[in-house]
């Protein structure tokens, strides 16, 4: 069965400072897609980065980047210098989407909630 | 480019009553995702409807059910709401022909069950 883990239920940290979210995943697919997700207090989810499970190269994306480990089953983000606009709830998805009739479906990890405190 | 469009965003009902919800789906999206986000489950797919099939379903009671139209906006249905029912109800849109399942969510449908 498929299954996405963040360990970390809640997260505060000081501005400017750096945050790790972990993310922990399951699946015996040899293909798979792995989200990203933030959710701010207005509630829809916005969409962060994708990776798939061939493309293990870390990303960045400005303050934001991505630690993709195979070997550890791992799909790490983190924020550098955090500010006060990344309070938010993050999660972390993966998706067995091996042919194009499931591509509405993520299995979503519990969420972290990140607080970033002026 | 207008985005995913959920309505009403906020509704009470009681033990009992049936609900729907509605999704308008960004233009040009053919599939259409429902979610339930509750504190104590978190994030649970529902059923993914495209162009006007359900092609997938989540692990729900029947009493949850949908349906899309041939605009590709869809509904949602939950009859004899139980208290558990209470979350927040997310829609989500794709192209949907595609494997890489990028989805764009709405702001949601918060349900309250009394």
């Amino acid at each position: 069965a498929q299954k996405v883990t963040q360990a970390q239920t809640e997260i505060s940290v000081v501005e400017k400072e750096d945050v790790t979210l972990d993310c922990v995943y399951e699946t015996r697919d040899t293909t798979y897609y792995l989200f990203w997700y933030k959710q701010p207090p207005s509630g829809e989810l916005v969409f962060l980065i994708r990776r798939n499970s061939f493309d293990e190269q870390n990303e960045i994306s400005g303050r934001y980047s991505w630690n993709f480990q195979k070997s550890t089953s791992s799909f790490n983000f983190t924020i550098t210098a955090s500010q006060v606009v990344d309070s938010a709830v993050y999660f972390c998805a993966l998706s067995d989407a091996t042919s194009s009739s499931n591509t509405g479906k993520l299995i979503f990890g519990q969420g972290t909630t990140l607080q970033v405190k002026p | 480019k207008a985005g995913v469009t959920q309505t009403p965003r906020y509704l009470i009902k009681t033990r009992g009553q049936q609900v729907t919800l509605s999704c308008s789906p960004i233009s040009g999206h053919r599939s259409v995702s429902w979610y339930q986000q509750t504190p104590g489950q978190g994030l649970q797919f529902l059923f993914e409807y495209f162009s006007e099939t359900q092609r997938n379903k989540g692990n729900f009671p029947g009493r949850f059910s949908g349906r899309q139209f041939s605009n590709s906006r869809s509904e949602m249905n939950v009859s004899t709401l139980e208290l558990g029912d209470s979350a927040l109800y997310l829609c989500a849109s794709s192209p949907g022909t595609s494997v890489t399942g990028e989805l764009f969510f709405g702001e949601g449908s918060r349900l309250t069950v009394l």
